[in-house]
């Protein structure tokens, strides 16, 4: 099946440094990719939708100064939190669909997540 | 009122037990149904997927739709300790690009 991955898994940093989160599709090319944020015993939050070489389109309440994403190739998106505080600390996720493997099964592929933690 | 509610758990059955799992919803647009497991610290991956009503079944998993209730149920026959996940329900309207609404996910416990 498909391949979704993201790096680094886990992250600790200081509070105002930012930090770069990396998602690759290994065996697909990505069409769209989306970043998700998980908080402890919650559910998966939609943060932003990025297509192959434009602008993400974020959702209400996300900040986008503060989470840069850039979708630079058919293969890899990142998300940047920039300045990143302790409420920012949490489990980002993303996910990716092809343009064949939407239209045949409608699934979203996962990567495993990255936990950063903001000191 | 949220698009998706479902039973957060945690819920615990022992070995071999059959364990039924729900979500209900809101927005009629909904035409994609699906069914994740997550393991601590780790992603989702895809257990079940459904488009529109009916019931679809991969070994001991079964996913059940029924878009006149707005009522979504996976059932795992014969758990194993190896089940113990969170799992959560997703679904997606056709004009919503792949954007999926996640339920807040129930924590499955099987005890040996």
């Amino acid at each position: 099946g498909a391949v979704v991955s993201q790096h680094p898994s886990r992250v600790i940093c200081k509070s105002g440094t930012s930090v770069k989160i990396e998602c690759r599709s290994l065996d697909f090319q990505a069409t769209t990719m989306f970043w998700y944020r998980q908080f402890p015993k919650q559910s998966l939050m939609l943060m932003a939708t990025s297509n192959e070489g434009s602008k993400a389109t974020y959702e209400q309440g996300v900040e986008k100064d503060k989470f840069l994403i850039n979708h630079a190739s058919l293969t890899l998106s990142t998300l940047t939190v920039t300045s990143a505080h302790p409420e920012d600390s949490s489990f980002y996720i993303c996910s990716a669909r092809g343009r064949q493997l939407w239209k045949n099964t409608g699934e979203l592929f996962f990567g495993e997540g990255s936990r950063l933690t903001v000191l | 009122q949220k698009e998706v509610e479902q039973d957060p758990g945690p819920l615990s059955v022992p070995e071999g037990a059959i364990v039924s799992l729900n979500c209900t919803y809101s927005n009629s647009a909904f035409q994609y149904f699906m069914w994740y497991r997550q393991y601590s610290r780790k992603g989702p991956e895809l257990l079940m997927y459904t488009y529109s009503s009916g019931n679809k079944e991969d070994g001991r998993f079964t996913a059940q739709v029924d878009k006149s209730s707005k009522y979504i149920s996976l059932f795992i026959r014969d758990s194993q300790p190896s089940d113990s996940a969170t799992y959560l329900c997703a679904m997606s309207a056709v004009n919503q690009g792949g954007k999926l609404i996640f339920g807040q996910g129930t924590e499955l416990s099987v005890k040996p």
